[in-house]
């Protein structure tokens, strides 16, 4: 079974510029997570989709970022325009969407972003 | 504010001995807690995962423990082998592990050979 993918893989942009993140899921998981690592500090939230619906988005840093599920399967994270603070490495995770047991996260390799 | 702490960035052990790692948490609400390994260039990998309503639990060479009144949870390896060197992370949920996980900053372990 393929796990998550995400792409591109690395990502070199010059401030004010705009980037489109993709993350393809586990299949058949029907949630899907954004995070982000800035330099040497931790792993943080930012997203939580369950199907196409935007669950929580209380992670979002401002409004220079959107995310979209359309259809329930991948989705995209667009950072317009790009500032140099938004430079990290961007992961996404999937889990089942499971009710009677706990449902672990899986993640992507994520992707490097790097603002000029 | 971080509601999940790991204090030592980095630990050193040798190859066949045992690796201990530490993680404390302030949030009560947390109930479910996961280790990811991670080596460079990659994302995040499971590792191994407990409820609140156990103590303990194993898969191998890896056990988690966990102490709710201390608000800690601790991974062990035993025994360590050099391909176990990677940065751990510490994560915790609430709601079984239906809400976004809150992470650690990570801590290396090297195992020497």
């Amino acid at each position: 079974e393929a796990g998550v993918t995400q792409f591109p893989s690395h990502s070199v942009i010059e401030k004010g510029q705009t980037v489109t993140l993709r993350c393809d899921p586990i299949s058949g998981h029907d949630n899907l997570y954004w995070y982000r690592r800035v330099m040497g500090k931790e792993i943080k939230f930012l997203l939580h989709f369950v199907k196409e619906s935007k669950q929580d988005e209380s992670g979002m840093p401002n409004n220079r970022f959107l995310a979209e599920r359309t259809g329930g399967t991948y989705s995209t994270l667009k950072v317009q325009p790009a500032e140099l603070e938004d430079s990290g490495v961007y992961f996404c995770a999937s889990s089942p969407l499971g009710h009677l047991s706990t449902d672990t996260q899986y993640f992507g390799p994520g992707t490097r972003l790097t603002v000029l | 504010d971080q509601q999940v702490k790991q204090n030592s960035p980095s630990l050193s052990v040798q190859e066949g001995r045992i690796s201990i790692l530490n993680c404390d948490y302030t949030n009560s609400m947390f109930d479910y807690f996961l280790w990811y390994k991670k080596y460079p260039a990659e994302g995040p990998t499971f590792l191994i995962s407990i409820s609140s309503i156990k103590d303990k639990n194993e898969d191998g060479r890896f056990t988690v423990f966990l102490n709710k009144s201390a608000k800690h949870l601790s991974l062990h390896i035993v025994p360590s082998q050099p391909g176990d060197s990677a940065v751990y992370f510490c994560a915790a949920s609430a709601d079984s592990g239906n809400t976004p996980l809150v992470f650690g900053k990570g801590t290396r372990l090297s195992v020497i050979a």
